[in-house]
């Protein structure tokens, strides 16, 4: 069974850093180029990065350039998202996916989230 | 990159038919050959629903189906029930490898 877990949310004051993790099993993650999603309070899903199997490969949208780095562990099984200079509206539970490792562009299997709140 | 533009909400009886649309602009490079479309439930993750335009997965019921014209891509949940209400959002990738979400729509089953 394909699980994806995710961790390290939490409170983060304002300026801060965070190491958010996705721990997989059932697959073998070297195989599937992976995502990290969003999505603030009471707002829609927003796409924040992906790296390719072996990490050759990464993108961000716009918006997240610069504060945000993605990176993969494939020999423990894990996705890692660091955050730096946190804002408010950084606030959000932070999803990852797995994309399929097809000649197509969709997540077929997500993680259940893991909230990060930014206040002081 | 914007996001797609869906409408912010629908409505329909059970048994009813309902369709959501999901449109980009004419100058994004957003590849509309992928679209896939997901539904969240309050709480929970988002299941894919359709991917490929119109390419259901295993497992997710017939009565939803997808289609697209130009650069509007459409879901359509037919015979509606209960357990459908939840919010749907619609995706795509760019031609610049990126992913684009849709603005999302609430379906309501009265």
């Amino acid at each position: 069974e394909v699980q994806l877990v995710e961790s390290g949310g939490g409170l983060v004051k304002p300026g801060g850093s965070l190491r958010l993790s996705c721990a997989v099993s059932g697959f073998t993650l070297d195989s599937f180029t992976m995502s990290w999603v969003r999505q603030a309070p009471g707002k829609g899903l927003e796409w924040v990065s992906s790296i390719s199997g072996r990490s050759a490969y990464i993108f961000y949208a716009d918006s997240m350039k610069g504060r945000f780095t993605v990176s993969r562990d494939n020999a423990k099984n894990s996705l890692y998202l660091e955050v730096d200079s946190l804002r408010a509206e950084d606030t959000a539970v932070y999803y990852c996916a797995r994309e399929v490792p097809t000649a197509s562009w969709y997540f077929d299997s997500w993680g259940q989230g893991t909230l990060v709140t930014v206040s002081s | 990159q914007s996001a797609l533009t869906q409408p912010a909400s629908v409505s329909g009886s059970p048994g009813q038919s309902i369709t959501i649309s999901c449109t980009g602009s004419d100058l994004d490079d957003v590849n509309y050959n992928y679209v896939s479309w997901y539904q969240q439930h309050p709480g929970r993750a988002p299941k894919l629903m359709i991917y490929d335009v119109t390419y259901r997965p295993s497992g997710v019921s017939n009565r939803f189906s997808g289609s697209k014209s130009a650069n509007t891509a459409s879901l359509t949940i037919s015979d509606l029930q209960a357990d459908d209400e939840a919010d749907y959002y619609c995706s795509s990738h760019t031609f610049s490898n990126l992913y684009v979400f849709g603005s999302g729509t609430k379906v309501i089953v009265l």
